[in-house]
């Protein structure tokens, strides 16, 4: 059965960067696009991106442009996602979840790392 | 980028009652349009995928329906463990918008 573990909570200062992975199993990770969302407490979902592990081709939401970077290592499935020049307000729950196309429903979902950033 | 508007936010409602739960898309979006269920404390589970598509697993009791800019989310009769946030969500383009959520509460 397809799971996504993500790795565990972080807690960064503002201005620091963080790391999130994402490891996949029970099925072909580089067949298959990896999306992040984000969700800030007690608020809703905002997608901040997607991956091909297999092309390696990746689409930003524009306003993440230039902190965030999605990679993936199709040798251990994983993907990565790294957000950087952290501020309070990216204090939020991140998720991945697989897709088979890019413009897919998101079918399962990753349990989520939650990244406090507080100086 | 395209806003999705939920209606209502939150809903009160009883076990055993019947509840819509309405999308609009600020443009059209065609079908791609999903429905996400979420419980505290955990990830979004899928319950509708293209606007009508029951999500494997998930019982009948739920039903999608629309196209173009307005979709409608039917709990025909709910059950204890219907009461979470739903979601709706277009992949039409991105970035990916989701609506802002609605809360079923008891």
């Amino acid at each position: 059965q397809v799971q996504l573990v993500q790795s565990g909570a972080e807690v960064k200062k503002p201005g620091a960067s963080v790391k999130v992975s994402c490891k996949a199993s029970g099925y072909t990770f580089a067949g298959y696009y990896i999306q992040w969302v984000r969700q800030a407490p007690g608020q809703g979902l905002e997608w901040m991106g997607w991956i091909n592990p297999n092309s390696g081709d990746t689409n930003y939401a524009q306003k993440f442009q230039g902190r965030v970077t999605m990679t993936s290592d199709t040798s251990i499935s994983t993907a990565y996602l790294d957000l950087s020049r952290l501020r309070s307000d990216d204090t939020a729950v991140f998720y991945c979840a697989e897709t088979q196309y890019s413009d897919d429903s998101f079918d399962y979902w990753g349990q989520g790392t939650l990244v406090t950033v507080a100086s | 980028d395209i806003q999705m508007t939920q209606s209502p936010s939150s809903l009160s409602a009883s076990v055993g009652d019947r509840v819509t739960v309405t999308c609009r898309a600020s443009q059209s979006i065609s079908n791609y349009l999903h429905w996400y269920q979420q419980k505290p404390g955990k990830a979004p589970k899928l319950i509708v995928y293209t606007a009508s598509n029951l999500q494997s697993g998930v019982p009948s009791r739920f039903r999608g329906s629309g196209s173009g800019t307005t979709f409608t989310l039917t709990i025909s009769t709910l059950q204890p463990e219907d009461f979470a946030v739903y979601y709706c969500q277009q992949t039409y383009s991105t970035p990916y918008t989701f609506g802002q959520g609605t809360n079923l509460e008891i």
